[in-house]
C-alpha cells in the first residue's frame, strides 16, 4: 500500500543547532503538507507544497518538495526550545483522491 | 468562532462495550476524517468522508464505524470488535482538493482508555 516514511524518528539537539527531517513516499504525490504537534496537543498545519522542486521559507523553517514529487524535507535553522514537538508530513497521492497519508513523524527535543 | 470540536476529551470504556466519539465542525468543510494515534506513532486513517451520507474506509477501519448524516458532524463508534482500542483519536476537516489550500484542521482529540 501507499506509505510515507519519515527519518529520523527522534532527534535531540542543543538549542541553536540546526535540525532536518526527511519524508519519503512510495508513490508520486500531488502535494505535500507539514504539520507540527506539540506534546499533548493536536497537529497544526505549517505549510503546503505543490510544485516539483518547490522551496518555501517561514522564518527559520525551510521546506522543500523533491523534483520527482516523492520526497520532502523540513529544515529548522538555529533551533529554539519552542520548536519542541513532533513534525509530520502528509502526502496527497496523485490519484484524484482527497486522502492524505501521514508520515510516521519526527519527534524533536531541544536541550537548553 | 469557527473550529472543530471533539468530545469528550477523556473517555474510559469497559471491554466489550461500544463507545461513540463526537466530532463537530462549523467551518463549512466538505471533507472530514478520523485518525488514530498511538504513543510515539504517526497518524493512521480510520475513515473519511467527502459528502453527507457517504464515507470510505481508511487503512485501519476494522472495529470502527462512522456516520455522516449532517455536514457538520462525523461521529466515530469504537465497537467491541476493535481488539486494541486504547489510543488518542483525532478528528479533522478540510475543504476538498481543487477548492484551494486543503489544510486539515484538527480537533483537540479524545483519549480513549479501555479498562
Amino acid at each position: 500500500g501507499q506509505q510515507v516514511m519519515q527519518i529520523p524518528q527522534y532527534q535531540h539537539v542543543q538549542e541553536g543547532e540546526d535540525f532536518t527531517t526527511y519524508c519519503n513516499s512510495s508513490t508520486t504525490l500531488s502535494n505535500i503538507q507539514w504539520y507540527k504537534q506539540r506534546p499533548g496537543g493536536h497537529p497544526v498545519f505549517l505549510i503546503q507544497l505543490v510544485k516539483s522542486g518547490e522551496v518555501k521559507k517561514q522564518k527559520r523553517l525551510t521546506f522543500q518538495f523533491g523534483e520527482a514529487k516523492k520526497n520532502s524535507s523540513l529544515h529548522i535553522t538555529a533551533t529554539q526550545t519552542t520548536d519542541v514537538g513532533t513534525y509530520f508530513c502528509a502526502g496527497q497521492v496523485a490519484s484524484g483522491t482527497y486522502k492524505y497519508i501521514f508520515g510516521t513523524g519526527t519527534r524533536l527535543k531541544v536541550l537548553a | 468562532d469557527g473550529g472543530i470540536t471533539q468530545s469528550p476529551k477523556y473517555l474510559f470504556r469497559k471491554e466489550g462495550q461500544n463507545v461513540t466519539l463526537s466530532c463537530e465542525q462549523n467551518l463549512n468543510h466538505d471533507a472530514m476524517y478520523w485518525y488514530r494515534q498511538d504513543p510515539g506513532q504517526g497518524l493512521r486513517l480510520i475513515y473519511y468522508s467527502q459528502i453527507v451520507n457517504d464515507f470510505q474506509k481508511g487503512d485501519i477501519a476494522e472495529g470502527y464505524s462512522v456516520s455522516r448524516e449532517k455536514k457538520e458532524s462525523f461521529p466515530l463508534t469504537v465497537t467491541s470488535a476493535q481488539k486494541n482500542p486504547t489510543a488518542f483519536y483525532l478528528c479533522a476537516s478540510s475543504i476538498l482538493p481543487g477548492q484551494g489550500r486543503t489544510e486539515a484542521f484538527f480537533g483537540q482529540g479524545t483519549r480513549l482508555t479501555v479498562v
